[in-house]
């Protein structure tokens, strides 16, 4: 079946402007999540989703990022006031159901470049 | 929180060689540690995992192993090939389901 898709692929981008990247999961997963990935690192967790509801949010890194999930399905993520430092692939992935020891499925990533 | 540290950041190997990667992670209570790949311009894929109550997963060409006395786990592929050259991250989770991941091994295969 179809994986967890992202869109855009690529998006450009001037510092200060807002910005949304949308996220759609593999069909019946319940458990979403954001991580970050920059240049040369690890996948840094941002938010984690269980049906409609934000589980974890911790991993957010200040108030200028916000993610929804209205109807336990597709989510997106926003980012206000966009800085040069947002520069990175946001990656979201999915799971059945959140239970520990679930395998996580990603998505190919938007690749955001703020100038 | 847990944190991660991964060895080599690179790792070049002739086809055919045996290749390991070392994790190491530092919250006792992890308990699930999988093991993904990143070809470029494309998200993680899972390759093969292993939970705390088991010290050794095999799958085909590509094993784990798990000491959880030592806080450390480590992949293992044999005979390896061109089509394994990617970036290799080993992650841990406490329970739930929020990952950890490690900086990454940049794998080169040589035919």
């Amino acid at each position: 079946g179809a994986g967890v898709s992202q869109t855009p692929s690529n998006k450009v981008t001037e510092k200060g402007k807002y910005v949304e990247l949308r996220c759609d999961p593999i069909s019946g997963h319940t458990a979403l999540y954001w991580y970050r990935q920059s240049l040369g690192q690890g996948p840094e967790f941002l938010i984690y989703f269980q049906g409609t509801g934000a589980a974890d949010d911790s991993g957010l890194p200040n108030d200028r990022f916000f993610a929804v999930r209205p109807e336990g399905s597709v989510s997106t993520l926003k980012i206000q006031r966009t800085e040069r430092g947002d520069s990175a692939v946001y990656l979201c992935a999915s799971s059945l159901t959140g239970g520990g020891g679930e395998t996580q499925y990603f998505g190919p990533g938007t690749r955001l470049l703020v100038l | 929180g847990e944190n991660v540290e991964q060895h080599p950041s690179t790792l070049s190997v002739q086809e055919g060689d045996s290749a390991v990667i070392k994790c190491t992670y530092s919250d006792s209570a992890s308990n699930y540690f999988p093991w993904y790949k990143q070809e470029l311009g494309k998200g993680p894929q899972l390759i093969i995992d292993i939970r705390s109550n088991v010290g050794e997963k095999k799958d085909q060409r590509i094993a784990v192993t798990l000491n959880k006395t030592a806080k450390h786990f480590s992949l293992h592929i044999t005979e390896t090939q061109p089509e394994d050259s990617a970036v290799y991250f080993c992650a841990a989770s406490m329970g739930y389901s929020t990952l950890t991941f490690g900086k990454g091994t940049m794998l080169l295969v040589s035919p």
